[in-house]
């Protein structure tokens, strides 16, 4: 039982690139989440699915895009990365949203 | 914008002392969890308080809520250098399923 695992852990873009950050979780749990840490700061929603099939928005949704086709992965995307992009960021796991939340360990982001 | 705040940012003790932390915000909520995070890594999950419950512990951790006034403290009892970290409380609201972050607790536990 891996957990949640997300990959890559490190990444530097270059302004306009276009990436795809992974996220796995074995646990068939079916929220599954995308925060974003800034430095001091604490997590930040990004995008949110309660299901296959199914995703919404958090509170910081703007350039990023996600999916939910299988229970098992939740990728986030992002289409035209901006400096501003530059974060930390976890993908998320619990069995719904009221209960305790997994994390992955964390795929830190630079985007020059 | 954060809507859990907690107080203080940052928290500095001597090995064996407690540390308190608060968080306060500012909806109905349908619970609250504490994390813990390690420079570099990812959270993870320390207590969950639901709405209706008051107190709540866990070895050397001691959860209260106060849902009167919106906000909630952690006890850490007897410190140990390994317990530094930082500490951030999130919470459900009472209508939502999404979970908010305060801004977190930055602990550094002195030997």
């Amino acid at each position: 039982n891996a957990g949640v695992t997300q990959t890559p852990k490190f990444q530097v873009l270059k302004t306009g690139q276009s990436m795809t950050l992974q996220c796995a979780q074995d646990m068939n749990h079916e929220y599954m989440s995308w925060y974003r840490q800034d430095p001091g700061m604490g997590l930040r929603l990004i995008h949110y699915s309660v299901g296959a099939g199914i995703t919404d928005q958090g509170e910081v949704p703007n350039g990023y895009n996600v999916s939910r086709s299988t229970t098992e992965d939740f990728p986030l995307r992002l289409l035209s990365a901006a400096p501003s992009q530059t974060s930390v960021y976890f993908c998320a796991s619990s069995s719904n949203s009221g209960n305790t939340i997994y994390f992955g360990e964390g795929s830190w982001l630079t985007v020059v | 914008s954060q809507q859990g705040e907690e107080d203080p940012q940052a928290l500095s003790i001597q090995e064996g002392e407690n540390a308190t932390m608060n968080c306060s915000y500012k909806t109905s909520i349908n619970n609250l969890q504490w994390y813990r995070q390690n420079s570099g890594r990812g959270l993870v999950h320390l207590i969950l308080i639901r709405s209706n419950e008051r107190e709540k512990h866990s070895g050397r951790l001691r959860v209260t809520l106060d849902t009167s006034k919106k906000s909630s403290s952690l006890l850490i009892t007897a410190s140990r250098a390994a317990d530094t970290a930082s500490y951030f409380c999130a919470f459900v609201k009472a209508a939502g399923n999404k979970l908010t972050f305060g801004g977190g607790t930055r602990v550094l536990v002195k030997p």
